[in-house]
């Protein structure tokens, strides 16, 4: 399967613990996303790479929250002291960085965070 | 308020029936729209750009209007596989999901 892979895929944890989720994107993009969805809503924008540089951030993304890319190819996700409010489907996507196709975000199957 | 606006449904029809979703976006310097297709459980994915002129893709065709700031689908001759929740989307420089809308058709 070469499309976007997020682990784990259900992580159940208790309040103040740290969590970190992976995204491994499809080889040959260059921009990787971080979304957030709660129930009955939308994906949410957290952050997003080109390559290892991270070039935005959601005023979403409190300090607790902390993304990397480290060598341009899988990202991580950390929350520190996660809080019950951080329970949601945390969603990665990757798209190419040609303009043309930017729109087209190919998302993975998300990681479930329930926070007790 | 919410960037991009959406009417969450439910919205319940038989198969067959032609139903429209309404999307409405606040930044009038978005410059792309998208409406992408979620089923249960499932992630998002991309079903159609929008275009002033109009867009149709089979039964399925999307419309944007720039001076009133809104956006359409209208899916015609509805099948049970189009049950899913469809999201309207703004792109300026990153995606802006509305909250969505979910369809439900019953034979």
């Amino acid at each position: 399967d070469t499309g976007v892979s997020q682990d784990p895929r259900h992580k159940i944890t208790k309040r103040g613990q740290n969590v970190t989720f992976r995204c491994d994107p499809i080889s040959e993009h260059n921009r990787l996303y971080w979304y957030r969805q709660t129930l009955g809503q939308g994906p949410e924008f957290l952050t997003y790479f080109q390559n290892e540089a991270q070039l935005e951030k959601s005023r979403l993304l409190s300090d607790r929250f902390s993304a990397e890319r480290p060598k341009g190819s899988f990202s991580t996700l950390e929350i520190q002291r996660t809080e019950q409010g951080d329970s949601a489907m945390y969603l990665c996507a990757s798209s190419s960085d040609d303009p043309v196709y930017t729109y087209e975000q190919y998302f993975g199957p998300g990681t479930r965070l329930t926070v007790t | 308020r919410k960037e991009v606006e959406q009417d969450p449904g439910p919205f319940n029809v038989p198969e067959g029936a032609t139903v429209a979703f309404n999307c409405t976006y606040s930044n009038s310097a978005s410059q792309s729209f998208f409406w992408y297709r979620q089923d249960c459980r499932k992630e998002p994915k991309l079903l159609m750009s929008v275009y002033s002129s109009g867009n149709e893709d089979g039964r399925f065709t999307a419309q944007l209007n720039r001076a009133s700031q809104y956006i359409s689908l209208l899916i015609r001759d509805s099948k049970l596989s189009d049950s899913a929740t469809y999201l309207c989307v703004a792109m300026g420089g990153k995606l802006i999901f509305g909250q969505g809308t979910e369809l439900s058709v019953k034979p």
